[in-house]
């Protein structure tokens, strides 16, 4: 699990602010994920990237905007977000996307709270 | 496409108690299968993982699984459960092109 962090770890913030959170790898993985988990829900694929392009984007609202600019870092920007927001975003990596290589590792997750 | 279920939200056991958490896919192609854990405030852990080969998968923390192709499942088992086993458990499944898909989870409670 120490191979993927996340931060912050817990956030507050009004329905008006800006936040970016911030995944990073040190695993060598080519591949990074965005999920949403919020309770009794199935976890909720966001994003997809895959050596640093976007391959997947669920339906996501546009108030959040992810970015990876190199194969090891991940953001999720956060902008007039929604109560319903609040949930715990999940970050992982996988070595790629397809094939026999795609387990996921998880970062610890960042716990956002939406006022 | 893919999915997976996950038969029971909740499973209450006492210290000691053999456990069996359940798990079925659908899927129409080879798949690969995995189970993680969840414990209170922290990110999904691999317990275990299944790709090709011996259907019998040993994972950490004394947990295996069984892939069962006929019947489409691939439940996780631990002979005797200990109060630190008390956690979220997710199985999740995916085929070779296709990103992983997570069941629900169960909630396994561990009593003293």
């Amino acid at each position: 699990e120490t191979g993927v962090t996340q931060t912050p770890r817990h956030l507050v913030m009004g329905m008006t602010n800006k936040k970016s959170l911030k995944c990073e790898q040190h695993l060598g993985h080519n591949a990074m994920y965005w999920y949403k988990q919020s309770a009794k829900k199935p976890l909720e694929l966001m994003f997809v990237y895959s050596l640093e392009e976007r391959v997947e984007n669920n339906s996501v609202p546009s108030r959040f905007s992810p970015e990876c600019p190199n194969s090891s870092h991940l953001f999720l920007h956060l902008h007039t977000l929604q109560p319903e927001d609040s949930a715990l975003y999940l970050c992982a990596s996988s070595q790629d996307r397809v094939g026999g290589v795609k387990t996921q590792y998880f970062g610890p997750g960042t716990r956002l709270l939406v006022l | 496409a893919q999915s997976v279920t996950q038969l029971d939200s909740q499973v209450p056991v006492f210290e000691e108690a053999p456990v069996e958490l359940r798990c079925n896919y659908s899927s129409s192609v080879s798949v690969y299968l995995f189970w993680y854990v969840q414990y209170p405030n922290q990110g999904l852990q691999l317990l275990l993982k299944y790709l090709s080969g011996s259907t019998l998968v040993k994972g950490i923390n004394g947990f295996e699984a069984e892939f069962n192709k006929s019947q489409t499942s691939f439940h996780l088992r631990k002979p005797s459960v200990h109060i630190s086993d008390t956690a979220e458990y997710f199985c999740a499944v995916s085929e070779r092109n296709n990103d992983m898909r997570f069941g629900a989870g169960t909630r396994l409670t561990v009593k003293p």
